[in-house]
């Protein structure tokens, strides 16, 4: 089955900065690629996700990048902000209409970024 | 919209007990699925269905079985708990790939202790 690795496992950073997590994922069947937070007693929300066709996608200060030959896929922060602080998760999954799309999670990244 | 809603949200049972966590959605979502999430390993999939009458096996699926008898809900029942069941379990829901949205939608959790 698919295995997802997610690194660092904690990252701390001061606001302002840029912070990166990176994942690699094991089936190159695999062609979508969430990224989640999951805030203190929350669930995990959907921040940002990429498809196989696609190389790189943003949104305001967030974006990913995916390299399909290397299995990897990364997720890019800028101008962080104490808000940001959080676990965040990658996934990767194969979208198949007649089996459901199941997640594939990494272990989460917990990001500190401190005033 | 109440998104998807999970009851209870905290529960302690004793070994050998039984319990249902309840599970439901009000985003019309034909697909669902329950993750337990463990400190420091990521969500793993317990079960998943992609419509009423229909469920399927995840990666974890041993002590646990679900029900899907309306597009709403989608309960998991625990037999005789154990205390490696001791975790914070989520439901979430989506869209059939290809049809609105996509990404999962996370319910708050329930956090289940054995002992």
């Amino acid at each position: 089955g698919e295995n997802v690795e997610q690194h660092p496992s904690t990252l701390s950073v001061q606001e302002g900065d840029s912070a990166v997590i990176k994942c690699t994922y094991s089936d190159s069947a695999s062609n979508y690629f969430p990224w989640y937070k999951q805030e203190l007693g929350k669930g995990p929300q959907l921040i940002i996700d990429i498809r196989s066709n696609v190389g790189e996608k943003k949104d305001q200060r967030i974006a990913v990048t995916l390299n399909k030959t290397a299995k990897h896929f990364s997720l890019h922060i800028t101008e962080t902000q104490p808000e940001d602080s959080a676990v965040y998760f990658c996934a990767a999954s194969i979208e198949a209409s007649n089996s459901g799309y199941a997640l594939n999670f990494g272990k989460g990244t917990s990001l500190l970024v401190t005033p | 919209n109440a998104g998807v809603t999970q009851t209870p949200k905290f529960r302690i049972l004793k070994i050998g007990q039984s319990m249902t966590l309840q599970c439901t959605q009000d985003m019309n979502h034909n697909y669902m699925y329950w993750y337990r999430q463990d400190p420091g390993m990521g969500l793993k999939l317990i079960y998943y269905s992609v419509g009423a009458g229909i469920t399927d096996k995840g990666e974890v699926p041993n002590g646990y079985n679900v029900s899907r008898s309306t597009t709403e809900d989608f309960p998991l029942r625990l037999e005789l708990a154990a205390p490696s069941q001791t975790s914070v379990y989520f439901c979430a829901s989506s869209h059939v790939p290809g049809q609105g949205s996509y990404g999962y939608t996370f319910g708050s959790g329930t956090r289940l202790t054995v002992v």
